[in-house]
């Protein structure tokens, strides 16, 4: 079954709000990538993170990776109806295997 | 310009009748994958590769075929399609496994009746 869980499944901010989206996977990940997909587009490449506790930002985007290495955020500052879309954590298992497994994806709808 | 590309985009078909999606990329990427993206699921790996003549299930193989004879192709074939492979599928390429981002393609929506 599905082992990277992202909650919430889907949130509605209104324009100018914070958002956070996580990603909780049940075994150690080697590396946590996050994507974004437009409404009826595929998925982009947001970022990487490898190392145990990392933080990153980019603009209003901050990406945090667990010092577990099982656990991710996504935190938008300030909202805009261009961040509206389907974001998905990914990564590879540390056990070996070069499959990569994806969360659930969070949708984001953003009211203007 | 680089690129991943797929083709059909769209596709109905019958049960049982097989079909072949294509997917190329002129990146010169050594890792290729194939996902299908289905409603709070988000995106599975059916099957990757990681060179020429070298592939590997993914979480959800059955049903489904690889080959990748050349390294810019890597189709994928349903050799008797029933309606629970009915999809969104996307190709993906990177230069290789492990910490490099995967380039996507446009995605085939496949629907089987």
């Amino acid at each position: 079954g599905q082992q990277v869980m992202q909650i919430p499944q889907y949130q509605h901010v209104q324009e100018g709000e914070d958002f956070t989206t996580y990603c909780n996977s049940s075994t150690t990940l080697s590396n946590i990538q996050w994507y974004k997909q437009r409404p009826g587009g595929h998925p982009v490449f947001l970022i990487q993170l490898v190392k145990s506790g990392e933080v990153k930002k980019q603009k209003r985007l901050t990406f945090q990776f667990g010092e577990a290495k099982k656990n991710s955020s996504l935190h938008i500052t300030a909202t805009q109806t261009t961040d509206v879309g389907t974001y998905f954590c990914a990564g590879i298992r540390s056990s070996g295997t070069y499959k990569y497994i994806f969360g659930t994806g969070t949708r984001l709808k953003v009211l203007a | 310009e680089a690129q991943v590309t797929q083709n059909p985009r769209y596709l109905i078909t019958v049960t049982g009748k097989k079909l072949t999606v294509t997917c190329s990329q002129n990146m010169n990427h050594e890792y290729m994958s194939w996902y299908r993206q289905d409603p709070g699921l988000g995106l599975r790996q059916i099957y990757y590769s990681m060179n020429v003549e070298v592939t590997d299930k993914g979480d959800v193989p059955e049903g489904y075929k690889v080959s990748r004879k050349e390294k810019r192709n890597f189709p994928l074939i349903l050799e008797s399609p029933s309606p629970n492979q009915t999809s969104l599928y996307f190709c993906a390429s990177s230069p290789r496994i492990g910490q490099y981002e995967q380039y996507f393609g446009p995605g085939t929506r496949l629907t089987v009746t």
